[in-house]
């Protein structure tokens, strides 16, 4: 079963605009991960936060988590056409397994 | 530039059949993961080995489903026999296990298909 949800399911923005995407689930986490997965591809490690930690930053990617509400979130500024992907949050608790969330379809017009 | 390789990229099969599907891990890493995509159930744990030891099958079919690591470069995955609910793309993941922080390294996914 998955851990995580993600919200929305998908998503649809002009070039140039910020994309928000949510993740929920369910227990308590060591890390929370985020990875991209082009159509057809694997999927690409994007950023790590630890439970410690209540945001972070890589580039134009911002991720926050708040542990009370069991949720984070990632945002992707000035989106670009090449950032139109499937995005998942994946979670670990006391080892390297991770879960993985069902994943936001990005969609990025130019 | 290091990369998880997988073989075959697809794969067409009728039911019944033995598929078996091959993952070399990036160099240096110990630790290798077996994931299942679909779109009605996402993506799967299937199984995870480190040090080319078992250590996770929870989430693998045992009647059918059978992961090995012959050796540190090679990971497995056989499914027999196989069943069209098994069409799915299958991806192998390798990192350097035994933290919890390390991210992980997606090869590109053998798709199966089970007619």
């Amino acid at each position: 079963s998955q851990q995580g949800e993600e919200d929305p399911q998908a998503l649809s923005i002009q070039e140039g605009e910020n994309a928000t995407m949510n993740c929920s689930y369910k227990t308590s986490i060591n890390n929370l991960q985020w990875y991209r997965q082009n159509s057809g591809r694997g999927l690409v490690h994007l950023i790590l936060i630890r439970s410690n930690e209540r945001e972070k930053h890589s580039g134009r990617l911002r991720v926050t988590l708040d542990t009370s509400k069991k949720s984070s979130s990632l945002l992707i500024t000035a989106s670009r056409a090449a950032d139109t992907a499937s995005y998942f949050c994946a979670t670990a608790l006391y080892t390297d397994k991770l879960i993985f969330g069902t994943g936001t379809r990005l969609q990025v017009f130019p | 530039d290091a990369r998880v390789t997988q073989t075959p990229r697809h794969k067409v099969t009728e039911m019944g059949q033995e598929v078996t599907m091959r993952c070399q891990p990036i160099l240096g890493h110990n630790t290798v993961f077996w994931y299942r995509q679909t779109m009605m159930q996402g993506l799967e744990l299937l199984a995870y080995f480190r040090n080319r030891a078992p250590l996770d099958d929870s989430g693998m079919p045992k009647d059918r489903f059978s992961a090995e690591m012959p050796d540190a470069t090679l990971a497995t995955l056989k499914i027999q026999p196989s069943e069209p609910r098994d069409s799915a793309v299958y991806f192998c993941a390798s990192g350097w296990g035994g933290q919890i922080y390390n991210e992980q390294f997606f090869g590109p996914g053998t798709r199966l298909t089970v007619l």
